[in-house]
């Protein structure tokens, strides 16, 4: 059963905050993408990652940043957390010609 | 660019009916479409895609889509709603001339009453 998981389903972390989430697929997935979820502003995209090492900015990266360093991994850092932030986060992997899979996706709170 | 469109924020529909969720796509290239269901405090589970063939796809849980190129458009189906239908829907675009990104509708929220 193939398989995007993310580290946490729940976090809670303080303003000011360096906040690490994590997400490994077991499929060798070449594409791997990193979206917030917020009520009426469906999923945008925060950044994705074509192959290892490699990173493109999404359509809202201020305030993130990411890193690739192994094909399976693809982590998403909030280098100062702040309650704007606190959003779900979902993180999914594809190939060149197969739909995205999802992880279970992260709640994150900044208080 | 390409961008999805999904016109009904929610949709309700008696169990039993039959249950549409629209969505309509702008691509400069050849379209890739995919819907997906969330449940609450879920992630993205995948229903059915459209790559190339068959107009009309079927997928997961007896849903089906059919991709209209003059309509630009890949309508969400089902002949009989169930009351665990009810769920957030996302369609979804890739367009290879973007690149390998996917670009969300959204949202259509159903509501399948008993």
């Amino acid at each position: 059963d193939v398989k995007v998981t993310q580290s946490s389903r729940y976090l809670v972390k303080r303003t000011g905050e360096k906040v690490f989430l994590e997400c490994v697929q077991d499929m060798d997935h070449e594409n791997m993408f990193w979206y917030r979820q917020d009520p009426g502003l469906g999923l945008r995209l925060i950044y994705f990652s074509y192959d290892v090492k490699m990173k493109e900015k999404g359509d809202i990266p201020e305030g993130y940043s990411v890193s690739r360093e192994k094909k399976e991994r693809f982590s998403l850092i909030l280098e100062s957390a702040s309650t704007n932030q606190t959003s779900m986060y979902l993180c999914a992997s594809s190939s060149r010609y197969t739909e995205a899979f999802f992880g279970q996706g992260t709640r994150l709170t900044v208080v | 660019a390409q961008s999805v469109a999904q016109p009904e924020d929610q949709v309700n529909v008696a169990e039993g009916n039959p249950l549409t969720v629209k969505c309509t796509y702008s691509v400069s290239g050849n379209p890739y479409l995919f819907w997906y269901v969330q449940y609450p405090n879920r992630g993205l589970q995948f229903l059915l895609k459209y790559i190339t063939g068959d107009n009309l796809v079927k997928g997961s849980y007896g849903f089906e889509a059919e991709f209209n190129k003059s309509q630009t458009s890949f309508h969400l189906k089902k002949p009989s709603a169930l009351v665990s239908d009810s769920a957030l829907y996302f369609c979804a675009v890739r367009d290879d001339n973007y690149g390998q990104n996917f670009v969300f509708g959204p949202g259509t929220r159903l509501s399948a009453l008993p």
